[in-house]
C-alpha cells in the first residue's frame, strides 16, 4: 500500500490570503497526481491532473506544481475566498487506474 | 453531462444487520469505483471495476462486503453483516479508465452502524 502524505491536516485563514498545501509521495512507480476539491455535503471534484515533473496548472486562482523526483506536489490559493473552504484530496496514481488518496487539508476560510 | 448517480444518501443501521448502496457511473466510464472514507481518513479503494471486471478488490473486507457491476453499467454495494467500525461515506466514482482521467465522484452514502 502506497503512502501519500498530505501536510497541513488543517488551515483557518482569512479572506484575502494566500495559502498552500503540500503532498508526498514515494517517487518510484509515479504514473499521475491528482488533486481534488470536496465542499461538505457535495460530491468530491477534480482540480488538476498531473503527469509530467516540472507541470504547473493554473484554474482561476488555484494552481498546483509537480515534482515527480522528489515526490512532491504543492497546491496554491492565491486571494482565500469563503467558498474556497473545503478539504483538499491528492491522490497517486501508480499505474492500472488505482488511485491512493492522502488524508487531505481542510481548509477553512473566514470573512 | 449527467453526474454520478448514488443511493440512498443516508443510512442508519443496527449492528448485524445488511445494508445496500446503489450507483449509477457516467454513460460511456469503463471503470467503476467504490471508496469508503472514516471520518478523519482519506478515501480508501474497496473496489474498482473495469467495464464489468473486477481489476482491484485487494482492501475489500470480503467475508462481509461484497460488489457487483451489472452489465458493465450500474454497481451495488453490500455489507453483511454490518460492524461498527463500518460506519463512513461511502463513494462511488467513475472514471474513462485511464490512469490519467480524472475520477468523477457521486455525493455519497453516508451510513452510520449503531
Amino acid at each position: 500500500i502506497l503512502n501519500v502524505e498530505q501536510s497541513p491536516q488543517s488551515l483557518h485563514v482569512q479572506e484575502g490570503d494566500s495559502t498552500n498545501f503540500t503532498c508526498s509521495f514515494p517517487s518510484s512507480n509515479f504514473y499521475a497526481l491528482h488533486w481534488y476539491r470536496w465542499e461538505t455535503a457535495k460530491s468530491p471534484e477534480a482540480l488538476f491532473v498531473m503527469t509530467l515533473n516540472g507541470d504547473e496548472k493554473k484554474k482561476g486562482r488555484i494552481s498546483a506544481t509537480l515534482n515527480t523526483k522528489e515526490g512532491y506536489s504543492y497546491l496554491y490559493i492565491k486571494g482565500s475566498q469563503p467558498e474556497d473552504s473545503a478539504t483538499y484530496l491528492c491522490a497517486l496514481n501508480s499505474g492500472y487506474s488505482t488511485l491512493t488518496f492522502g488524508k487531505g487539508t481542510m481548509l477553512l476560510v473566514s470573512p | 453531462e449527467a453526474g454520478v448517480a448514488q443511493s440512498p444518501r443516508y443510512k442508519i443501521i443496527e449492528k448485524r444487520q445488511s445494508v445496500a448502496f446503489w450507483c449509477n457511473p457516467i454513460s460511456g466510464h469503463a471503470t467503476l469505483y467504490w471508496y469508503q472514507q472514516i471520518l478523519g481518513q482519506g478515501p480508501k479503494l474497496l473496489i474498482q471495476f473495469q467495464n464489468n471486471g473486477v481489476v482491484d478488490d485487494s482492501q475489500l473486507p470480503k467475508d462481509r462486503f461484497s460488489a457487483e457491476r451489472l452489465k458493465g453499467v450500474d454497481s451495488t454495494l453490500k455489507i453483511q453483516p454490518a460492524k461498527l467500525e463500518d460506519s463512513a461515506v461511502y463513494l462511488c466514482a467513475s472514471s474513462l479508465g485511464a490512469g490519467y482521467s480524472p475520477l468523477h465522484f457521486g455525493n455519497g452514502t453516508r451510513l452510520t452502524v449503531t
